[in-house]
């Protein structure tokens, strides 16, 4: 079956400490994206990555990091300079980044702090 | 500049009675409409989309929405409401502006369905 992997589940950070959210995709897409999720809000955007080895700040991309230098793979980073990364982080794909193509999720990985 | 609000955070209903949960949007361009549906500790799965075809936009598991412009809304509703669409439903409109395939949420729908 085609779809997005993210791992791990669920992730714990301890103050000070980087950690590397998985996402990878096996529908041949072209364009994937990070969203972080807060209780009782939309999905605000990260960072997106249109083709492989490029790849953009979104609306909230301050304390993250990515890279993109597999069309499958596109992890994310949550540094240190991230003060509140306590959030559900989703990772998406669509087959192009064009307006009319409906993007596909994985099922997200709980961030928390210890 | 696109937006998308939803005009109710929590909706509830009966089972096998009608479901209606409401969006409207701003869009200086002929915009994509898509709504997603979220269960607990999960991603979004696709309900439905437009893209400047019919107005009228049939889903999955029996749910539609129709685009009226006039009205800058897209609300979407299933005749008979059943236990497993308990779910957030957001609401989400294209960013047009910059060609980027990216998405503009609504803060979503939190929908009850009592037995």
């Amino acid at each position: 079956d085609g779809g997005i992997t993210q791992s791990p589940k669920y992730l714990f950070r301890k103050e000070g400490q980087n950690v590397t959210l998985s996402c990878e995709q096996n529908l041949n897409h072209d364009a994937m994206y990070w969203y972080r999720q807060d209780p009782g809000q939309g999905l605000r955007l990260i960072y997106y990555s249109q083709i492989v080895n490029d790849f953009q700040k979104g609306d909230i991309a301050e304390g993250y990091s990515v890279s993109r230098e597999k069309k499958e793979s596109f992890p994310l980073t949550v540094t240190s300079a991230q003060k509140n990364p306590t959030a559900f982080y989703l990772c998406a794909s669509s087959l192009q980044p064009r307006a009319d193509q409906p993007q596909h999720f994985g099922d997200g990985t709980r961030l928390s702090i210890l | 500049a696109q937006s998308v609000t939803q005009l109710d955070s929590h909706v509830s209903v009966s089972e096998g009675t009608p479901v209606l949960l409401r969006c409207n949007y701003s869009s200086s361009y002929s915009p994509s409409l898509f709504w997603y549906v979220q269960h607990p500790n999960k991603g979004l799965q696709l309900l439905l989309k437009y893209t400047s075809a019919a107005t009228l936009v049939k889903g999955i598991n029996g749910f539609e929405a129709e685009f009226k412009k006039s009205e800058t809304s897209f609300h979407l509703t299933k005749p008979s409401a059943h236990m497993s669409d308990a779910a957030e439903y957001f609401c989400v409109v294209s960013d047009l502006s910059s060609n980027t395939g990216k998405l503009i949420f609504g803060q979503g729908t939190t929908l009850q369905v009592k037995p």
